[in-house]
């Protein structure tokens, strides 16, 4: 199994680009999620997602846009990309159940000039 | 999910046991802790997680206190592979993969 795949890994875009990051899991998890962390914090949720077709909004959404068609994919795009998104992005996988313990990608370090 | 502080950073030599504490006061009783990690800007890594009894696992063991308002994670004997920043985060079963952050403990093994 692969777990969790995000690509791509480096990203540099210019402002106002738009882009799609992808992340894939071969687990069949249903929760997937994708967060945002900036150097020297934590991580912060942008949206998740409980299951295909279902999504809503974490602690940092604005910016973002997402969409869950597959169980087993969960791409977020940005819209019009700015300087303040620039960060590492972190895509997660869980099974639902009490309780879950949650896998992450290995990020993808994004940079917007 | 229930607030947490944590030692924004910590040494410990190698071969020794790291302790990291975290406090959770105002945590719920169907609140479990979980504990990841994340070396050198990976992905986070689950270590381990606990409701009330103490857990071990091949990677840590998680000691509660009978209150529920702290707990420590013990690694029993660090290498410099262990060298990472360890997120204590409190949530309920439900929240799935929709987990809080908090700036966790830098971990610096030394040799």
């Amino acid at each position: 199994n692969a777990g969790v795949t995000q690509t791509p890994k480096f990203q540099v875009l210019k402002t106002g680009q738009s882009m799609t990051l992808q992340c894939a899991q071969d687990m069949n998890h249903e929760y997937m999620s994708w967060y945002r962390q900036d150097p020297g914090m934590g991580l912060r949720l942008i949206h998740y997602s409980v299951g295909a077709g279902i999504t809503d909004q974490g602690e940092v959404p604005n910016g973002y846009n997402v969409s869950r068609s597959t169980t087993e994919d969960f791409p977020l795009r940005l819209l019009s990309a700015a300087p303040s998104q620039t960060s590492v992005y972190f895509c997660a996988s869980s099974s639902p159940g009490a309780p879950p313990e949650a896998f992450f990608g290995q990020g993808t370090r994004l940079t917007v000039v | 999910d229930a607030k947490t502080t944590q030692p924004p950073s910590m040494d410990c030599a190698e071969g020794r046991a790291a302790n990291l504490p975290c406090n959770h006061s105002t945590i719920s009783g169907n609140e479990y802790v979980y504990w990841y990690r994340q070396i050198h800007s990976q992905g986070p890594q689950y270590i381990i997680h606990g409701l009330k009894n103490n857990e071990t696992n091949e990677m840590a063991s998680l000691i509660i206190t009978e209150d529920r308002k702290s707990s420590t994670l013990i690694l029993p004997h660090a290498t410099l592979r262990d060298t990472a920043v360890y997120y204590c985060i409190v949530r309920v079963a439900e929240a799935g993969n929709m987990l809080t952050f908090g700036g966790g403990t830098r971990l610096m093994v030394k040799p």
